[in-house]
C-alpha cells in the first residue's frame, strides 16, 4: 500500500521569507515523488519530481524539494517566497510497483506582501 | 501540443439528468485518470485506464457513474441520471506512462440543481 501525508492545512509566510510545505510518505518499495500546484480555478499543474538520483530535485518557478528516505519525507521548498505563489500544493506518491500515484489532501500556501 | 483538453468547462443540469464529460488525452499518453475534487472530500480518483483499458474503477461512486475510452484519444465520463451531491470539478489527466507525472485538463466544473 502506498500513502501520503501533508500536515497541515495551511502555511502563511511572508514575502521574500523562505517556505516550506511538507509531506511524508509510505511506500513498501521505492517511491517516485511528485509536487503539484493548483492556482484557483485551474487544473493541478506538475512542479517536480523525484525518481532517482539526486536528493534535491529542482522545479518549476523556483521551487525546490528534498528527498530524505530516512525520515520518508519529500518537502517542497523556496528560499524566497512571492505572493504569486499562494495556492494550494499537493504532494503525490507512487510506489514503483503500484500503476497509479495517490495524493496527498493538499496544503494551502498564502504569500503576504 | 495543446495539452489534456476538457469539456466541457461549465455544466449546469437538473437532476436526474444525464451529463457526459469529454476528455482528450495529450497524443502518445497511454494513461489517462478521471478525477474528482470538492471541498468536502478534496481530490478524489475515480477510474483509471491504461492503453484505453479500465485497469481499476474502484473510487467510482456508484453505478449511475460510467466511463469509457474507446480509443487513446478519447474518454467519456457520463452521470446517469445526475444528483445535486454530483456537483463538483471533475478533472481528467494523462500520462507517458502510469506514474510518473500527469498532466491535468482544465476540469468541468458541474453543477447541478
Amino acid at each position: 500500500a502506498q500513502s501520503v501525508a501533508q500536515p497541515e492545512d495551511q502555511v502563511n509566510v511572508a514575502e521574500g521569507n523562505p517556505l516550506t510545505v511538507k509531506c511524508t510518505y509510505s511506500v513498501s518499495g521505492n517511491p517516485y515523488l511528485f509536487w503539484y500546484v493548483q492556482y484557483p480555478n485551474r487544473g493541478l499543474q506538475f512542479l517536480l519530481k523525484y525518481i532517482t538520483g539526486d536528493n534535491l530535485v529542482k522545479g518549476s518557478y523556483g521551487f525546490e524539494a528534498e528527498f530524505n528516505k530516512s525520515q520518508t519525507s519529500f518537502h517542497l521548498k523556496k528560499p524566497s517566497a512571492l505572493v504569486s505563489d499562494s495556492a494550494l500544493y499537493f504532494c503525490a506518491v507512487r510506489d514503483t510497483n503500484a500503476g497509479k500515484s495517490t495524493f496527498g489532501d493538499g496544503t494551502t500556501l498564502t504569500v503576504k506582501p | 501540443d495543446a495539452g489534456v483538453i476538457q469539456s466541457p468547462r461549465h455544466e449546469v443540469t437538473e437532476m436526474g439528468q444525464e451529463v457526459t464529460l469529454r476528455c482528450k488525452p495529450i497524443s502518445g499518453h497511454n494513461s489517462l485518470f478521471w478525477y474528482r475534487q470538492t471541498m468536502m472530500r478534496g481530490l478524489e480518483l475515480l477510474i483509471y485506464f491504461n492503453n484505453n483499458v479500465p485497469i481499476d474503477d474502484s473510487g467510482m461512486p456508484e453505478d449511475r457513474f460510467s466511463a469509457k475510452m474507446p480509443n487513446a484519444s478519447f474518454s467519456t465520463l457520463k452521470i446517469q441520471p445526475s444528483e445535486p451531491r454530483d456537483s463538483a470539478v471533475y478533472f481528467c489527466a494523462s500520462s507517458l506512462q502510469t506514474g510518473l507525472g500527469y498532466t491535468f485538463g482544465s476540469g468541468t466544473r458541474l453543477t447541478v440543481v
